[in-house]
């Protein structure tokens, strides 16, 4: 079964620094990885999704970089601001779960002014 | 605005009662999901379906009910056999098939047993 792990589970930055997130799957033989954002008590929004045959996605400040030999994704946020501090979630979509997703428990972040 | 609908915000449920979330999407989308959050963890699946009238079990099914009658509609009925439904629940949706599924979530229903 896909294990998702996120670490570090929290992390604080002052504002204009690079923000790095992990995400690490057990399971390489996935069609995508996408990633989320969680502001308290509210829902998900989809940042970015790569494709199982992409190596990185790009959005304006965020690139995400996809390697699935070692089961690693990463999240890249440059020059962090206050409005970026929420909970990231990663979720990783099998091959034969038919767009089920397996998330991670999020990295919490705070940057600070 | 195209999007996913859930309500309500905030459920408080009693004891052995029976209570529904509502999820209506105006995506076109074929697939929707039932996932629950419970603090510190990642979402955990506990229905999905992928077309009208039909539906699995996910990963955390027991206690739990859906239907699908209609695509735009996927209401979750937390049953009395559910021991400790107090959490967060997040209802999604995405296409049928492989490659580009970008699943997109509603904002969720807080559900406290009282």
């Amino acid at each position: 079964k896909q294990e998702v792990t996120q670490i570090p589970a929290a992390l604080s930055v002052p504002e204009g620094e690079n923000l790095v997130l992990n995400c690490s799957f057990t399971d390489s033989a996935i069609y995508n990885l996408q990633w989320f954002r969680q502001d308290p008590g509210k829902g998900l929004t989809s940042l970015l999704l790569i494709q199982s045959s992409q190596r990185e996605q790009t959005s304006g400040r965020l690139n995400a970089s996809l390697d699935k030999s070692s089961g690693r994704s990463t999240l890249y946020i440059a020059a962090s601001q206050p409005g970026d501090s929420a909970t990231y979630l990663c979720a990783a979509q099998g091959s034969d779960s038919w767009g089920k997703l397996q998330f991670g428990a999020g990295t919490q972040v705070v940057v600070t002014p | 605005d195209g999007g996913i609908t859930q309500s309500p915000k905030y459920l408080f449920r009693k004891e052995g009662q029976n209570v529904t979330l509502s999820c209506e999407q105006n995506l076109n989308h074929d697939a929707m999901y039932w996932y629950r959050q419970d603090p510190g963890q990642g979402l955990r699946l506990i229905y999905y379906s992928q077309i009208v009238n039909d539906f699995q079990k996910g990963d955390i099914a027991e206690g739990y009910s859906v239907s699908r009658e209609k695509k735009e509609s996927f209401p979750l009925t937390v049953t009395s056999a559910q021991k400790n439904p107090t959490a967060f629940y997040l209802c999604a949706s995405s296409i049928v098939g492989a490659g580009n599924t970008e699943a997109f979530f509603g904002q969720g229903t807080r559900l406290t047993v009282v």
